[in-house]
């Protein structure tokens, strides 16, 4: 069936470090990848999407490429504000309508 | 937009017991998915409703049961709880008609259920 694996946090980074959370993921055909994020105290929202390969979401100085010869949607940032601590998941939605998820990985981003 | 709403919050039910949770989605969208969270686990979907109908399936048991209204609201049945079904219920809702997988789905804030 289809999975999501994410790097395992948690991810403990200084302001204005680099950020990489690695995902990889497993599904029948073309399905669409995205990163939502859970701010504390706050539900899951969008951060960004990408429907097909090679195509790169981005939003809030935040990007994905989606690969699909790694099979593959990093999602990367070059300077992190203390703003950014959240959970993040990995998601994958085929064309039937099926999500699976990630476990998610926790960035805490220290002043 | 009051975006997608949760009802109740929380929740504490006895094993054996049934439960229903309720979920009305963001203006416009015409489709609900739910899903279950355990603790630091990410969301597992559960069903998801178009139509009044359910569209696609998780693996989960017939102890869960759903209904979509031609409102487009939701409800969410499990029956016969166990101390497993413990979780944050997720509702989030999309604009599915014309099929576009793509389409981003907003979500609730949760029901958290306990099951003593």
């Amino acid at each position: 069936g289809d999975s999501v694996t994410q790097m395992e946090g948690p991810v403990t980074l200084s302001e204005e470090a680099c950020l990489t959370i690695n995902c990889t993921y497993t599904a029948t055909g073309y399905p669409s990848l995205f990163w939502y994020v859970q701010y504390p105290g706050e539900g899951l929202q969008l951060l960004l999407k990408a429907t097909k390969a090679d195509d790169k979401g981005s939003n809030k100085g935040f990007e994905a490429t989606y690969r699909k010869e790694t099979t593959s949607f990093h999602l990367e940032k070059g300077s992190v504000q203390v703003s950014d601590s959240a959970v993040y998941f990995c998601a994958l939605k085929t064309n039937a309508g099926k999500s699976t998820f990630g476990d998610g990985t926790t960035l805490t981003v220290k002043p | 937009d009051a975006g997608v709403t949760q009802s109740p919050t929380h929740l504490i039910k006895t094993r054996g017991q049934q439960v229903t949770l309720r979920c009305s989605p963001k203006s416009g969208h015409d489709t609900v998915s739910w899903y279950q969270q355990a603790l630091g686990q990410g969301p597992q979907f559960i069903f998801q409703y178009y139509e009044e109908e359910e569209r696609q399936r998780g693996n989960f048991p017939d102890r869960f049961s759903g209904h979509q209204f031609p409102n487009y609201s939701s409800e969410l049945n499990v029956n016969a709880l166990l101390l497993g079904d413990s979780a944050l219920y997720l509702c989030a809702s999309s604009l599915e008609g014309d099929r576009g997988i793509g389409t981003e789905a907003f979500f609730g804030q949760g029901t958290r259920l306990t099951v003593v």
